[in-house]
């Protein structure tokens, strides 16, 4: 079982509308989380990180949930340019903080 | 800022080739990583250094080595390249901290063929 499990997709979703990804990981030891976007052909890049409390960036929504080990990342109000590879993040605790990904969840916003 | 930098971005190398990939970063990070993006398979971590002079083995390490030059470089070394290892190779590094974050360098195509 890999360490860290996206849903890879794709969701095709149309603008305006809501779509939620899930994560779940299998260390419970893990430490820290977070979403990366990808974009085609492009480096990841930070898209948010994960609070156990949760918390929100304007249209983004990132939850976690230690007991049932999972994280989620709800976006509201589609754009066109949310099109992307949204990617799970778990930092590991291992001697020194080790980031594993997850495959990543492809989505398509469409007009 | 320049933050990650890495080269070649693009490489295309003959089977038995070898290669260095150069990644150097400006952030004063002390970790530093290698993955390797294949289609379906997400990022898989090759090597990682936690510190300067320290350096482990990820997830697929066979077939590569790397160097921590000092704490601003991490090379990873094909020694003898295989098509196997036609990838997309991005480096990354951090502050060491698991609460920070990985910056990203823009990737290097590498096609063995």
């Amino acid at each position: 079982r890999k360490e860290v499990e996206q849903d890879p997709g794709p969701f095709n979703v149309p603008e305006g509308a809501t779509v939620a990804f899930n994560c779940t990981y299998s260390n419970s030891a893990s430490q820290s989380f977070f979403w990366y976007r990808q974009d085609c052909r492009k480096e990841p890049k930070l898209l948010m990180s994960v609070y156990s409390s949760g918390n929100e960036d304007g249209r983004f929504t990132a939850q976690l949930n230690r007991a049932s080990q999972y994280i989620s990342l709800l976006i509201r109000d589609s754009k066109l340019s949310d099109s992307a590879t949204y990617l799970c993040v778990v930092n590991n605790r291992g001697g020194s903080y080790i980031p594993t990904f997850g495959r990543g969840t492809s989505l398509i916003v469409h007009p | 800022n320049a933050g990650v930098t890495q080269t070649p971005k693009f490489q295309v190398l003959k089977t038995g080739q070898s290669m260095t990939l150069q990644c150097a970063q400006d952030m004063n990070h002390n970790s530093m990583y290698w993955y390797r993006q294949d289609p379906g398979m997400g990022l898989r971590l090759i090597y990682y250094s936690a510190s300067e002079g320290t350096t482990d083995k990820g997830e697929v390490p066979n077939g590569y080595n790397v160097s921590r030059l000092n704490k601003r470089e991490f090379s990873l070394r094909l020694e003898s390249a295989a098509p196997s290892q036609t990838s997309v190779y991005f480096c990354a590094s951090q502050t060491g901290s698991g609460a920070n974050v990985l910056t990203f360098g823009a990737g290097s195509r590498l096609t063995v063929l």
